[in-house]
């Protein structure tokens, strides 16, 4: 059974510019996480879907958002990029929201100059 | 809200020693621990977990404690290799899908 694959795996970006990251959860998974990992805040949560609705959220500014489809598939977005979201934005997948065990993607690292 | 304290940072063994990591929780609402062994290039893989109502479990070389009174879980790797060497990460739970890392520990382990 294939992973959580998470596309591209590599950006770079210039401040003010937006982007759109994409994740394809394990099949079968119906819950989606997103994290940001940074050297210096390490991971943190971004926000978590599960029946195409955000059920929760981080502590992210407005410019973070996302979504999922009906196919399990998410993605986000960044919009109004700063150097600060230079980061490895991580998917997790999991079979159901009650269903703790996360199952992450290899990531999309954002470089944002 | 819940904050996960890892020590240590940084870890050096020879192979075929054991090593310990150590995390503490501050949240006694949180009740599903994991631990993340994350390799270079590659996002966090999902190694070992306990729940609050458990005090340890064992998977082969791994195994995890949990002191509920004392707020404090620990990884044990015995006979390590050198393909053990990694960065892990404790966890802690704060509503479902919604985890709390710690800083993570950089484990190396010399032939």
């Amino acid at each position: 059974k294939a992973g959580v694959t998470q596309t591209p795996r590599y950006l770079i970006k210039t401040r003010g510019q937006q982007v759109t990251l994409s994740c394809s959860p394990i099949s079968g998974h119906r819950s989606v996480s997103w994290y940001q990992q940074t050297p210096g805040q390490g991971l943190q949560f971004l926000f978590e879907y599960f029946s195409e609705t955000q059920r929760n959220k981080g502590n992210f500014p407005g410019r973070f958002s996302g979504r999922q489809f009906s196919n399990s598939r998410s993605e986000m977005n960044v919009s109004t990029l700063e150097l600060g979201d230079s980061a490895l934005y991580l998917c997790a997948s999991s079979l159901a929201r009650r269903d703790e065990k996360l199952f992450f993607g290899s990531g999309t690292q954002l470089s944002v100059l | 809200g819940e904050n996960v304290e890892q020590h240590p940072s940084t870890l050096s063994v020879q192979e075929g020693d054991s090593a310990v990591i150590k995390c503490t929780y501050s949240d006694s609402a949180s009740n599903y621990f994991p631990w993340y062994k994350q390799e270079l290039g590659k996002g966090p893989q999902l190694i070992i977990d306990i729940r609050s109502n458990v005090g340890e479990k064992k998977d082969q070389r791994i195994a995890v404690t949990l002191n509920k009174t004392a707020k404090h879980f620990s990884l044990h790797i015995t006979e390590t290799q050198p393909e053990d060497s990694a960065v892990y990460f404790c966890a802690a739970n704060t509503g479902f899908q919604k985890l709390v890392f710690g800083t993570g520990t950089r484990l190396l382990v010399s032939p």
